[in-house]
């Protein structure tokens, strides 16, 4: 039972280039998310998905888009990476509800040149 | 005004004393209220969990919800080196579709 899981740990682009952040949940949980902290800001919930086939917009999901094609993966996308991207990246996952227990992945450290 | 607000510290104290982490929030609807753990370099972790008002206690960790007031605390009894980390509070309500997080506060207990 591995949990959540992240997939790069450590990213480097450059403004301009694409790439797409990973995650895995093996706990058959419903609901996913996405976040990302800065620096004196705590969490902030990029998007997020209630079951597979949904996604829905968070926070802050400007520059961001989602895919939830299967109830496990949970895929976050940036077109063109900008340096106000750089940031930790966390996804997590909870049973059925937005206040069950949320698991959390480790963490994808992304910065753009 | 922000819906959670709290205190980023960085907050140092030495091992053994009372720690106090503390969080206010904004709209009354508020039932849920928890306490996460984040190791440096590692995704948060679930410490403590609350449902409406009152106190729940886990060891050394004491968590209290004043409803009234919309102020929430996280206690540490003697506190340990291994406590060093940053505590987030988060609440929610349960027809939202997503929970709140606070800035987190940076604790650090010297031995």
């Amino acid at each position: 039972n591995a949990g959540v899981t992240q997939t790069p740990k450590f990213r480097v682009l450059k403004t301009g280039q694409s790439m797409t952040l990973l995650c895995a949940q093996d706990m058959n949980h419903e609901y996913m998310y996405w976040y990302r902290q800065d620096p004196g800001m705590g969490l902030r919930l990029i998007h997020y998905s209630v079951g597979e086939g949904t996604t829905a917009k968070g926070e802050v999901p400007d520059g961001y888009n989602v895919s939830r094609l299967k109830k496990q993966n949970f895929l976050l996308g940036l077109e063109s990476a900008a340096p106000s991207q750089t940031s930790v990246y966390f996804c997590a996952s909870s049973y059925r509800t937005s206040t069950d227990t949320q698991y959390f992945g480790p963490g994808t450290r992304l910065t753009v040149l | 005004q922000k819906e959670v607000e709290q205190d980023p510290g960085p907050l140092s104290v030495p091992e053994g004393a009372i720690v106090s982490l503390n969080c206010t929030y904004s709209n009354s609807a508020f039932q849920y209220f928890m306490w996460y753990r984040q190791y440096s370099r590692k995704g948060p972790e679930l410490l403590m969990y609350t449902y409406s008002s009152g106190n729940k206690e886990d060891g050394r960790f004491t968590a209290q919800v004043d409803k009234s007031s919309k102020y929430i605390s996280l206690f540490i009894r003697d506190s340990q080196p291994s406590d060093s980390a940053t505590y987030l509070c988060a609440i929610g309500y349960s027809s939202a579709s997503k929970i709140i997080f606070g800035s987190g506060t940076r604790l650090s207990i010297r031995p």
